[in-house]
């Protein structure tokens, strides 16, 4: 079965900065999809960025970046120019190609500082 | 172009009641999933289904919990009864169908917070 760990419970920055959330996920497959969700109090989950396993260079999406490392398989988010808005849980999560199942981690809670 | 629809957003009950769910996915979208988030948690996929088709269900606790989509649109997620256990964020989401990378995304709808006491 495959696990998703984000290590950091909590993580703070100041608004403007950079800021990196951790994930690491343990799968036996070649071939799969990983994405980092935002959940704000409101609670809905929004999809930040996806990025496959196939493809070698890392994904960006405006202020949010990835670092894909498949070997070490660890998949972090970059967060550049934080924003209030960017305050929210934010979830690593896997998806074995062909599957269609989301396995998340536990989330890290990012709060900025104004 | 509207996203997944959920109703209601807050539901408490008493243990041993009874409580429905209901979800409209985003137009289009063949796969829906109802996932169960406790709190601290990240979300556990409950229970999958393509077009009114199960395709996964085995994290469903079948002795109280049962789900249906009928007509492959709407989709209504049942406790019966409840547990204190069952309180959580009832989270539905929704994806395209297909192979295509697109396909893996999967959009979320507001959740239901249900507290059961």
């Amino acid at each position: 079965a495959q696990t998703v760990t984000q290590s950091q419970p909590e993580m703070s920055v100041q608004e403007a900065e950079t800021v990196t959330l951790s994930c690491t996920y343990d799968t036996s497959e070649s071939d799969y999809y990983l994405f980092w969700y935002k959940q704000p109090p409101s609670r809905q989950m929004i999809l930040v960025i996806r990025q496959e396993a196939y493809k070698q260079q890392n994904a960006t999406e405006n202020r949010f970046s990835v670092n894909f490392q498949k070997a070490a398989k660890s998949f972090s988010l970059k967060i550049s120019d934080s924003q209030l808005g960017d305050a929210a849980m934010y979830f690593c999560a896997y998806n074995g190609a062909g599957s269609y199942q989301l396995t998340f981690g536990k989330g890290t809670k990012l709060s900025v500082i104004p | 172009e509207a996203g997944v629809a959920q109703s209601p957003r807050y539901k408490i009950i008493e243990k041993r009641q009874s409580v429905a769910f209901w979800c409209n996915p985003i137009s289009g979208h063949a796969t829906l999933y109802w996932y169960q988030q406790i709190l601290g948690q990240g979300p556990k996929l409950l229970i999958q289904f393509q077009n009114n088709g199960v395709v996964d269900d085995s994290q469903l606790p079948k002795d109280r919990f049962s789900a249906e989509r009928l007509k492959g649109v709407d989709s209504t997620l049942k406790i019966q009864p409840a547990k204190l256990e069952d309180s959580a964020v009832y989270l539905c989401a929704s994806s395209l169908p297909g192979l295509a990378a697109s396909s893996y995304e999967q959009y979320f709808g507001p959740g239901t917070r249900l507290t059961v006491t």
